[in-house]
């Protein structure tokens, strides 16, 4: 499996945008992006997923280039709620097991 | 609310005990993880169960086991307990166990060992 490698902690404001890259330079062809977040003594909840240019839902954007070897997770106007460790994790495409390594996250605090 | 369920909340007891920890999945999902967050560990995959059947094992301990049930739920037992079992036990679970599959987590079970 492809290693993540995000930053360890960021600082936002309510009402900013909040960019939190990830760097997975042996993605396979196969693999996935998938993005968590977890709140403190919660289990991690799915925001997105995407394997190629760009996803959005009503939570979150997934940017991700050409080369796949980075991906982007845009949270838009963020509020003192989004304060979590978001994860970025690397899927295979292609098993029949959907277990997940999380790595270390980015703890993101939001700040009035 | 994520749909699984995980009792009991808080779970407070001595080395060497045994203990069982239980699961609920979503309705519908057939697949069923267990994951351990500790504090030097980060959280780590422990095993998967597929509709009854062992799917994957990570990095579980030999004196933990799991299995999952005809009804879908899943238990999981750890015995000879350590200081360093202490952690928080996350059940998750999924339609049908592949990648991509979203996983849906539970509150998780905070398991202390004194």
């Amino acid at each position: 499996l492809a290693k993540t490698t995000q930053p360890i902690s960021m600082d936002s404001y309510e009402g900013q945008e909040v960019n939190i890259t990830c760097s997975h330079n042996n993605i396979a062809t196969n693999d996935y992006i998938t993005w968590y977040q977890q709140f403190p003594s919660q289990g991690p909840r799915f925001i997105i997923q995407g394997y190629k240019t760009k996803v959005t839902n009503e939570v979150a954007s997934l940017f991700i280039p050409a080369d796949r070897k980075s991906s982007t997770l845009s949270l838009p106007r963020v509020s003192l709620s989004d304060t979590a460790v978001y994860y970025c994790l690397v899927v295979p495409g292609s098993s029949n097991t959907g277990k997940l390594i999380f790595g270390q996250g980015t703890t993101l605090q939001v700040k009035p | 609310d994520s749909g699984v369920t995980q009792t009991p909340k808080h779970l407070i007891t001595a080395t060497g005990q045994r203990v069982t920890l239980r699961c609920s999945p979503r309705s519908g999902d057939l697949s069923v993880y267990w994951y351990q967050q500790s504090l030097d560990q980060g959280l780590q995959f422990l095993i998967q169960y597929y509709n009854g059947e062992e799917r994957a094992k990570g990095n579980i301990l030999e004196r933990f086991s799991a299995q999952q049930f005809p009804d879908l739920h899943s238990e999981l037992n750890l015995s000879s307990l350590e200081l360093g079992d202490s952690a928080l036990y996350f059940c998750a679970s999924s339609a049908d166990g592949g990648t991509g599959d979203t996983q849906y987590f539970g509150p998780g079970t905070r398991l202390t060992v004194l």
